[in-house]
C-alpha cells in the first residue's frame, strides 16, 4: 500500500508570498498525483491532476510539479482565498494527511 | 452542468446501518463510476470505494471490506452507499464523487454528515 507524507503540516504565509507545499510518495506513482483544496464546510475541489495539469477553471497561479516520488505544489503568489487545506491524492484510492496553509 | 445532490444528515445509534443517496444529473450516469470518500471531523480524506455505473462493478477499501456495500439505480441515476455495523468512528462527511480526468475527483457532492452515538 502507498504512503503519501504531505509535508510541512501547517504553512503560514502572508498574501503576495509563493507557497510550495511537497507530497512524498512510499514509492513510485509516476505522474499519477492530483493536488485538492479544501476549505471548511465546503468539499475538495480539484486543482491539479497528472502531476502538472490544471484542472478546469484553475488560476494560473497554480502549478504542481515531479514525478516518481516527490512532488511539489507551488502557488506563484498567495491570493486571500488560497489559504485552505490542501491535500495530494494517489489516484484512486490514497490520499496524504493533509497540509493547512494558514494566514500569517 | 455535472450535479451529485446527496441525502440528508443522519444519526444513528452504534451496531445501525446507514444508506446515503448521490443523485447525479447533467450526464449519461451510466457513462462513470461513482466514488465514495470520508472525512471524520478535523481529519483528512478517506477513500471507501468504487462503483461502476454501467455494469455494478464495485473496489472497496480493503478496511470497509464486509461492512460497506455500494449499489446504482440506473433508472433515477442514483448512486448509494451502506455502511452496516456502524462504530463511532464512523462519524464523518461522507462524499459521493465522479471523475473528469481518469480516476481523479472533480465533480463532488455536498456531502452527507452522518453521526454515530449512542
Amino acid at each position: 500500500e502507498i504512503v503519501l507524507t504531505q509535508s510541512p503540516a501547517t504553512l503560514s504565509l502572508s498574501p503576495g508570498e509563493r507557497a510550495t507545499l511537497s507530497c512524498r510518495a512510499s514509492q513510485s506513482v509516476s505522474s499519477y498525483l492530483a493536488w485538492y483544496q479544501q476549505k471548511p464546510g465546503q468539499a475538495p475541489r480539484l486543482l491539479i491532476y497528472d502531476a502538472s495539469n490544471r484542472a478546469t477553471g484553475i488560476p494560473a497561479r497554480f502549478s504542481g510539479s515531479g514525478s516518481g516520488t516527490d512532488f511539489t505544489l507551488t502557488i506563484s503568489s498567495l491570493e486571500p482565498e488560497d489559504f485552505a487545506v490542501y491535500y495530494c491524492q494517489q489516484r484512486p484510492n490514497t490520499f496524504g494527511q493533509g497540509t493547512k496553509l494558514e494566514i500569517k | 452542468q455535472v450535479q451529485l445532490v446527496q441525502s440528508g444528515a443522519e444519526v444513528k445509534k452504534p451496531g445501525a446501518s446507514v444508506k446515503v443517496s448521490c443523485k447525479a444529473s447533467g450526464y449519461t450516469f451510466t457513462s462513470y463510476g461513482i466514488s465514495w470518500v470520508r472525512q471524520a471531523p478535523g481529519q483528512g480524506l478517506e477513500w471507501m470505494g468504487w462503483i461502476s455505473a454501467y455494469n455494478g462493478n464495485t473496489n472497496y477499501a480493503q478496511k470497509l471490506q464486509g461492512r460497506v456495500t455500494m449499489t446504482t439505480d440506473t433508472s433515477t441515476s442514483t448512486a448509494y452507499m451502506e455502511l452496516r455495523s456502524l462504530r463511532s468512528d464512523d462519524t464523518a462527511v461522507y462524499y459521493c464523487a465522479r471523475e473528469k480526468y481518469g480516476d481523479y475527483f472533480y465533480y463532488w457532492g455536498q456531502g452527507t454528515l452522518v453521526t454515530v452515538s449512542s
